[in-house]
């Protein structure tokens, strides 16, 4: 089945720890995102890459890193710098950027403690 | 002039009943409008999405209306049911942008 994988669903880290999140998909999409979700809120992009080896700050950048050296793999570095960590993070893919039609993953709650 | 509004907030509809959402933007530049749903602890899922050349699209009890000179366009839930307790995000974007730009959500709750 094509989809998109984020793992873990549930992540548990320190206080002052990096953790990557995962996110793999299989649709053969170029575009992939990384959205940040709070409680009661809405989607707020991170990164995102239209291609291998390229990706553009989002609108909330700060504290987070990004790679992709392969075209099915797009994975979140949330680093110690990132102020307020805990919430629910969501990765998308498109066929390319710009295009509505995103399929989202079943997201990773990473909670920081 | 990128921003997409989107009301109310939250919305308790009975079963049965009409459950309306509506959104509104600014950039003309926008050429492609979809709404997701979104249940708890999942990824958002697209529904339904409408160009701004129709002004209207219908899926089953899912419905767009489209007013490209208010620079609006709402969902409409026919015969809500307790299923469709989601948050629903309205979004936009254009070829003209490497983003697509989300509203801020709505939770629907439909009650029995």
């Amino acid at each position: 089945d094509g989809g998109i994988t984020q793992s873990p669903k549930y992540l548990f880290r320190k206080e002052g720890q990096n953790v990557t999140l995962s996110c793999e998909q299989n649709l053969n999409h170029d575009a992939m995102y990384w959205y940040r979700q709070d409680p009661g809120q809405g989607l707020r992009l991170i990164y995102y890459s239209q291609i291998v080896n390229d990706f553009q700050k989002g609108d909330i950048a700060e504290g987070y890193s990004v790679s992709r050296e392969k075209k099915e793999s797009f994975p979140l570095t949330v680093t110690s710098a990132q102020k307020n960590p805990t919430a629910f993070y969501l990765c998308a893919s498109s066929i390319k950027t710009g295009l509505p039609e995103a399929f989202f993953g079943q997201g990773t709650r990473l909670t920081v403690v | 002039q990128q921003q997409v509004k989107q009301s109310p907030q939250s919305l308790i509809v009975q079963k049965g009943g009409i459950s309306i959402i509506n959104c509104a933007y600014e950039n003309t530049a926008f050429d492609y409008f979809p709404w997701y749903q979104q249940f708890p602890g999942k990824g958002p899922a697209l529904l339904i999405a409408i160009r701004p050349d129709v002004s209207e699209k219908k899926e089953g009890r899912f419905t767009i209306s489209f007013n490209k000179s208010a620079k609006q366009f709402s969902l409409h839930i026919m015969d809500s049911q307790p299923g469709d307790s989601a948050t629903y995000f309205c979004a936009a974007s254009s070829t003209s942008y490497d983003k697509v730009i989300f509203g801020p959500g709505t939770s629907l709750s439909v009650i029995p």
